[in-house]
């Protein structure tokens, strides 16, 4: 079966700029989320969508938002871009069921703000 | 503060070696555990996970992990280390406490294993 596939793989924007990424999950995968990697602080969790609505969010500012379809993929939305925004995002879908089975990862949309 | 501590920032080592990378975190209650290790130039995939039960668990490609609920701990290993398990390996927590699927990660280890 296909993987999570995040679009666009790559992207240059510059400071004061909006951008939105995509993500489709693994067909059956409800839950989706989002991640922000940079080599200093990790992966740092954005946020979690389940049947369109956002059951967790971590801690970044409201420039960062986003949303599930019905169909259960995803767009994130950062607006008014930063230089420190410039990271690989990552998108993981998971079954959601009771017990979690872990993540699949995509294999991220690398953005540069410049 | 919930949090998951890899210690090991870098681990060089000579194949054949053995491997055990440290993971604590600092949730109380009921957690869910798990081992992900991202290869150079491709993305996250699950090694192995731990929900309850036989505290060892057996994960991909000889990786193996014990939990200890007394020391917090979810240590990863390896009796034998190869050259194509240069990667980097983060560690993951899940507590349902919060919701099903907020899983926190640790800031990674990256293991180079030198032929």
């Amino acid at each position: 079966k296909a993987g999570v596939t995040q679009t666009p793989r790559y992207l240059i924007k510059t400071r004061g700029q909006q951008v939105t990424l995509s993500c489709s999950p693994i067909s059956g995968h409800r839950s989706v989320s989002w991640y922000q990697q940079t080599p200093g602080q990790g992966l740092q969790f954005l946020f979690e969508y389940f049947s369109e609505t956002q059951r967790n969010k971590g801690n970044f500012p409201g420039r960062f938002s986003g949303r599930q379809f019905s169909n259960s993929r995803s767009e994130m939305n950062v607006s008014t871009l930063e230089l420190g925004d410039s990271a690989l995002y990552l998108c993981a879908s998971s079954l959601a069921t009771r017990r979690p089975q872990g993540y699949t990862f995509g294999s991220g949309t690398r953005l540069t703000v410049v | 503060a919930q949090s998951v501590s890899q210690h090991n920032h870098h681990v060089i080592l000579s194949e054949a070696a053995s491997l055990e990378l440290g993971c604590n975190y600092s949730y109380g209650g009921t957690v869910n555990l798990f081992w992900y290790v991202q290869y150079p130039g491709q993305h996250l995939q699950l090694l192995l996970k731990y929900f309850s039960g036989d505290p060892l668990v057996k994960g991909i490609k000889g990786f193996e992990a014990e939990f200890i609920k007394s020391k917090f701990s979810f240590n990863l290993r390896k009796p034998s280390v190869q050259w194509s398990d240069t990667a980097e390996y983060f560690c993951a927590v899940n507590a349902p406490i919060y919701n099903n699927n907020d899983m926190r990660f640790g800031a990674g280890t990256r293991l180079t294993v030198k032929p």
